[in-house]
């Protein structure tokens, strides 16, 4: 079975331009979350979503932040425009159902530097 | 809101048992739930726990007090493979996960 694939895996940009990111979580999997992990620290909750529905976005930026996830399955995330401080990894999971949220499954996240 | 506290660091030798507490304060806890996560990679998902007690899965145990809003995660039998970040992760009544700062767990030869 083939796990959460997200592109790209790194990303360099300048601060004031956009950038956006590309979730594809395990096939069968209903809930879809997006997190942003700064260094050495645990990932923050950026949006949750069941099927296609954002169930939970009240940590998502919105001036500056949007995500989608039309269909219920693949989803982009979407920084415009970038501050020196999105400067993190950001980490999009999947798991089975609302009630899994306990075992989310990882993608190996993007690696996102805004000079 | 949640609140979760773990050791920063911790250092042992291989073949050592390693015990990591995490102390919360949460409004609607359902469970707490444990990932490991190596240097540059994705965390994984090592355990869960919503009832009072003790969970075995290998080398790795957790445990959970309700009451005294305390768990902790044991790696026993010590490798260098376990050389890692570990994160403890609180399971709330809205179904969200919510991480805490993390332990990374050094094993020396």
């Amino acid at each position: 079975e083939a796990g959460v694939v997200q592109s790209p895996r790194y990303k360099i940009i300048e601060k004031k331009q956009p950038v956006a990111f590309w979730c594809n979580p395990i096939s069968g999997h209903n809930t879809l979350y997006w997190y942003r992990q700064n260094l050495g620290q645990g990932p923050e909750l950026l949006i949750r979503y069941e099927n296609e529905e954002a169930v939970d976005d009240s940590q998502l930026p919105k001036d500056r932040f949007s995500a989608e996830r039309l269909k219920g399955v693949d989803s982009t995330l979407k920084i415009q425009p970038a501050e020196l401080g999105d400067s993190a990894v950001y980490l999009c999971a999947s798991s089975k159902d609302r009630d899994r949220t306990y075992e989310q499954y990882f993608g190996p996240g993007t690696r996102l530097t805004v000079t | 809101g949640q609140s979760l506290e773990q050791p920063s660091e911790v250092t042992a030798v291989e073949g050592a048992i390693v015990q990591i507490n995490c102390t919360y304060q949460t409004s609607g806890f359902y469970g707490l739930s444990w990932y490991q996560q190596h240097d540059g990679g994705a965390p994984t998902f090592l355990s869960y726990n919503a009832l009072d007690g003790l969970e075995e899965t290998g080398r790795f145990s957790s445990f959970l007090s309700r009451s005294d809003s305390y768990g902790y995660l044991l790696l026993q039998e010590l490798q260098m493979k376990d050389s890692a970040s570990y994160f403890c992760a609180v399971r709330d009544n809205d179904y969200k996960l919510s991480f805490g700062a993390g332990t990374t767990v050094t094993v020396r030869a």
